[in-house]
């Protein structure tokens, strides 16, 4: 089956400052790629995705980008706000949605202001 | 986004009895619906699969006669964990997805369980 690698396990950087999340999948077949956040105690929330069609996708401060040769894709968060500290988990899906994520074992992102 | 509940948010009960958790899509119709459990500091795990009006789909190493899931509705889908033990205690939290929601998968709350 599909798994899925996730790097670091914890990042700190100060306020303003830009970090980088990586992650690896072993199936090549894998074509949905979600990043979720989830803070301590509650649900995870999608924050973006990107479908292996593309390769990057941009929303505000974040961004992703997808490797499909090298089997990887990137978070990347500019200008770094201590409300960003949270766990970020990478997954990875073949079709979309409907088929079962395979999840990164996350990444604990603190901000210090 | 799509809004998923969950309920209760969290549980206490005496070891031996059986607990049930609802989850459900508030604004769009759920087809498929993911279990999942997660121990603390950890990644989410997939537990099992149930898509509307047929039987959930168990991921390897969970016990389906443990944790009864039921997806009667397109807004509703519950999870009993039967005959509740000390190591069942975790977060155990769905998700939800369907037609109009982008194919994305959205969150419950999570209801944490701890049997005593």
């Amino acid at each position: 089956g599909e798994n899925v690698e996730q790097h670091p396990s914890t990042l700190s950087v100060q306020e303003g400052d830009s970090a980088v999340i990586k992650c690896t999948y072993s199936d090549s077949a894998s074509n949905y790629f979600p990043w979720y956040k989830q803070e301590l105690g509650k649900r995870p929330q999608l924050i973006i995705d990107i479908r292996s069609n593309v390769g990057e996708k941009k929303d505000q401060r974040i961004a992703v980008t997808l490797n499909k040769t090298a089997k990887h894709f990137s978070l990347h968060i500019t200008e770094t706000q201590p409300e960003d500290s949270a766990v970020y988990f990478c997954a990875a899906s073949k079709g979309s949605g409907y088929s079962t994520l395979t999840f990164g074992k996350g990444t604990m992102l603190l901000v210090s202001p | 986004g799509a809004v998923v509940s969950q309920h209760p948010s969290w549980v206490i009960c005496k070891s031996g009895t059986s607990v049930k958790i609802e989850c459900r899509s508030l604004d769009f119709q759920a087809t498929t619906m993911f279990w999942y459990r997660q121990f603390p500091k950890q990644s989410l795990m997939l537990m099992a699969t149930s898509n509307e009006g047929s039987k959930a789909t168990y991921e390897q190493g969970v016990e389906k006669d443990k944790f009864l899931i039921n997806h009667a509705s397109l807004t509703l889908s519950t999870l009993t964990v039967t005959s509740a033990h000390p190591e069942d205690s975790s977060f155990y939290i769905c998700s939800a997805t369907g037609h109009g929601v982008s194919e994305t998968q959205y969150f419950g709350p999570g209801t944490r369980l701890l049997v005593l």
